[in-house]
C-alpha cells in the first residue's frame, strides 16, 4: 500500500523569507505521479506543482519549486519569496500512473509572518 | 480558463436523509471523481467514474452511495441514507485522460444534523 507522510503539522515563515515543506512517500511503484496540492481558508484544493517519477528534473513552477530524491522517496517543497498569499494547508500527494486515486499526505499549514 | 464546478457550495441536512451533490465537471474530461475531506483531516478518495461506470471504489464508498452522469455534463454523488459521520467537504474532480492531472471543484461542505 502506499502511504504518504508530512511531518511536520504547521510551520511559519517570515514573508519575503524561503521556507521548504517536507513529505516522504512509500511505495514499490515505479511509474507514478507526486503533486503538491494548496487550500486555502476556503478549503478549495489548487495544484500547486506535479512531477513525474520518471523525470529527473525537478518541476518549477514560479516561486514554487520541488526537490524530489526518487531513491530517498522524498518530494520536498520550496518557496521562494513567500508571500501573505501563500498562506494555507499544503497537502502532499501520490498517485501510481495505472491508478484513479490520488493518496493524500495529511497536509502542513503554512503561516506567513509579516 | 475551463473549472470544475459544484452545487451546492454548503449543504445542511437532518440524519436519514437523502442528498444529492452535484458537479460539473471540464466539458471534455472524461474521468470523473469524489474525494472528501472530514475536518481537520487528510482528502479521502472516493470513487472514479469512466465511461458510464464506476472503475474504483474506496472502503468507504459502500452501498449508501452511489454516482452517475445524468446527462452529458453533470456528476452526481448521491448518500442514500445520511449519518452525523457524513458530515465533511465533498471534492468532485476530473481529467481528460489517465496521465492528466486532477483538477479539484471547490467543494460542497455537508453538514448533517
Amino acid at each position: 500500500a502506499q502511504t504518504v507522510t508530512q511531518s511536520q503539522p504547521e510551520m511559519s515563515v517570515q514573508e519575503a523569507e524561503t521556507v521548504t515543506l517536507s513529505c516522504t512517500y512509500d511505495t514499490s511503484e515505479s511509474d507514478y505521479y507526486l503533486f503538491w496540492y494548496k487550500q486555502p481558508p476556503s478549503r478549495q484544493m489548487i495544484l500547486v506543482i506535479r512531477q513525474e517519477a520518471y523525470k529527473q528534473q525537478n518541476a518549477t513552477e514560479n516561486r514554487f519549486s520541488v526537490n524530489f530524491q526518487k531513491a530517498a522517496k522524498s518530494f520536498s517543497l520550496k518557496i521562494s519569496d513567500s508571500q501573505l498569499g501563500d498562506a494555507a494547508m499544503y497537502f502532499c500527494a501520490f498517485q501510481v500512473n495505472r491508478d484513479d486515486k490520488i493518496i493524500f499526505g495529511k497536509g502542513t499549514r503554512l503561516h506567513i509572518l509579516p | 480558463e475551463p473549472e470544475v464546478t459544484q452545487t451546492p457550495s454548503h449543504q445542511v441536512t437532518q440524519m436519514g436523509q437523502e442528498v444529492i451533490l452535484r458537479c460539473v465537471p471540464i466539458s471534455n474530461h472524461l474521468y470523473f471523481y469524489w474525494y472528501r475531506q472530514i475536518l481537520g483531516q487528510k482528502v479521502e478518495f472516493l470513487v472514479s467514474f469512466y465511461n458510464n461506470e464506476i472503475s474504483e471504489k474506496s472502503e468507504i464508498f459502500d452501498d449508501q452511495f452511489s454516482v452517475e452522469r445524468p446527462d452529458g455534463s453533470n456528476f452526481t454523488l448521491k448518500i442514500r441514507s445520511t449519518k452525523l459521520e457524513d458530515s465533511a467537504m465533498y471534492f468532485c474532480a476530473s481529467r481528460w485522460d489517465r496521465t492528466d492531472t486532477q483538477y479539484f471543484g471547490p467543494g460542497t461542505r455537508l453538514t448533517v444534523l
